[in-house]
């Protein structure tokens, strides 16, 4: 079975561009979690969708920061402008509880390395 | 306040021997899970153990046991016979509450080496 997918795995951009990264997540799943991990804050929740609405993005940064899920099967995490701080990896993560369960793990992609010169 | 800590930022470990990585977590949820996950060098989250608030026994997984004492509100993980592939970082996390499909809140993670 496919696991989470996330693209690209590496991406190296210049302050001021646009940046996106996609995810596809484990189909069947009814949940998507975008992180981003750094040295200094650790792993921290941006924003989460479940059923392909977003219930909160509290821990997204600003506004540079805009996730969309347009449907079950793909969301989007854009950063415009990038600036040289947004250099982390970012993760994105997928599960399938029922209503009721805090069980369950959540299933990892292999993060996108953003590197902002 | 931090939900979950990890006091621990480094650890070494003989290869063959166990090893605990400590985990505290702080919640006034009665319902909640505790996970761990390993990440080696590579970058990607395994996930390792899960323990549920009201499960009676502590959970096992091959190598790994979670040591659960929920009046201190830690959550330990031992790995027994340790290999050197067991090196990487290792994070608790938690979810808290019972209304579906909610985030973990991870720990800032221990990094262990296991020396041959």
């Amino acid at each position: 079975d496919a696991g989470v997918i996330q693209s690209p795995r590496h991406e190296v951009t210049e302050m001021g561009q646009e940046v996106t990264l996609r995810c596809k997540p484990i189909s069947g799943h009814n949940s998507l979690f975008w992180y981003r991990q750094t040295m200094m804050r650790g792993l921290e929740l941006l924003i989460y969708f479940n059923n392909n609405v977003p219930i909160d993005d509290s821990g997204m940064p600003e506004d540079r920061f805009s996730a969309k899920m347009p449907n079950a099967s793909f969301s989007t995490l854009k950063i415009q402008p990038s600036e040289p701080r947004d250099s982390a990896v970012y993760f994105c993560a997928s599960s399938n509880l029922p209503s009721g369960s805090w069980t369950g793990e959540l299933f990892f992609g292999e993060g996108s390395r953003l590197t902002v010169l | 306040a931090q939900k979950i800590t990890q006091t621990q930022p480094g650890m070494f470990v003989q290869e063959k021997e166990a090893v605990t990585l400590d985990c505290t977590y702080d919640t006034s949820d009665p319902s909640y899970g505790l996970f761990w996950y390993k990440q080696p060098s590579s970058g990607e989250m395994i996930f390792l153990i899960y323990q549920g608030s009201y499960d009676q026994q502590n959970a096992t997984e091959g190598r790994y046991s979670l040591n659960f004492q929920k009046a201190r509100k830690s959550a330990n993980l031992v790995i027994s016979a340790s290999q050197l592939g067991d090196s990487a970082m290792y994070f608790c996390a938690m979810r808290e509450g019972n209304s579906g499909n909610t985030p973990l809140v991870f720990g800032k993670g221990t990094r262990l080496s296991v020396i041959a």
